[in-house]
């Protein structure tokens, strides 16, 4: 079946380390995004990419690496210098939007807290 | 401005009744517009599609107001399992970004 997957669900990290998310999709979309989200809060943009081999910054990519070397996979780095990194990681794909207008597809997404 | 504004409730309706939501949006460049649904502690998912001359799926309808540059979703005969958080989205074309609203949480009363 078709779809987008994310691991851990759940993942601890100490203050200080890096860890990194995966998110792997088998639909063939070219687009991929990284969305946090707060308690309460809405989905804010960490990072997309619309092509292998390049992404850009979303409007909080402050201590947060990703690359996007595979079509399939778009991996987030959440690095030491993210200050408040506790929160819920959801990974999205879809065609293009330019293409015109289609759904995003989401993982079940990574719980991340700072221990 | 955000880009994207959503009342962010909570809506607290009574089992039967109908509710609606609207989503105003700033920016006027082309892109399309969607509702998702997101359960607590689940992933969004969506919803239905926002179409320039509305659109009707069973108990619900969006609008899209480009004039005014607002969407609208209409919950008619509300139930229990309509509880849950909906979030305005738009996908605009010229960045290919998926832009999400904070969402407004609704509690569907028994």
């Amino acid at each position: 079946d078709g779809g987008i997957t994310q691991s851990p669900k759940y993942l601890f990290r100490k203050e200080g380390q890096n860890v990194t998310l995966s998110c792997e999709q088998n639909l063939n979309h070219d687009a991929m995004y990284w969305y946090r989200q707060d308690p309460g809060q809405g989905l804010r943009l960490i990072y997309y990419s619309q092509i292998v081999n390049d992404f850009q910054k979303g409007d909080i990519a402050e201590g947060y690496s990703v690359s996007r070397e595979k079509k399939e996979s778009f991996p987030l780095t959440v690095t030491s210098a993210q200050k408040n990194p506790t929160a819920f990681y959801l990974c999205a794909s879809s065609p293009p939007p330019r293409t015109g207008g289609t759904e995003a597809f989401f993982g079940q997404g990574t719980r991340l807290t700072v221990v | 401005r955000k880009e994207v504004e959503q009342d962010p409730g909570p809506f607290n309706v009574p089992e039967g009744a109908t509710v609606a939501f609207n989503c105003t949006y700033s920016n006027s460049a082309s892109q399309s517009f969607f509702w998702y649904r997101q359960d607590c502690r689940k992933e969004p998912k969506l919803l239905m599609s926002v179409y320039s001359s509305g659109n009707e799926d069973g108990r619900f309808t969006a609008q899209l107001n480009r004039a005014s540059q607002y969407i609208s979703l209409l919950i008619r005969d509300s139930k229990l399992s309509d509880s849950a958080t909906y979030l305005c989205v738009v996908n605009r074309y010229r960045d290919d970004k998926i832009i999400f609203g904070k969402g407004t949480r609704l509690h569907i009363l028994p």
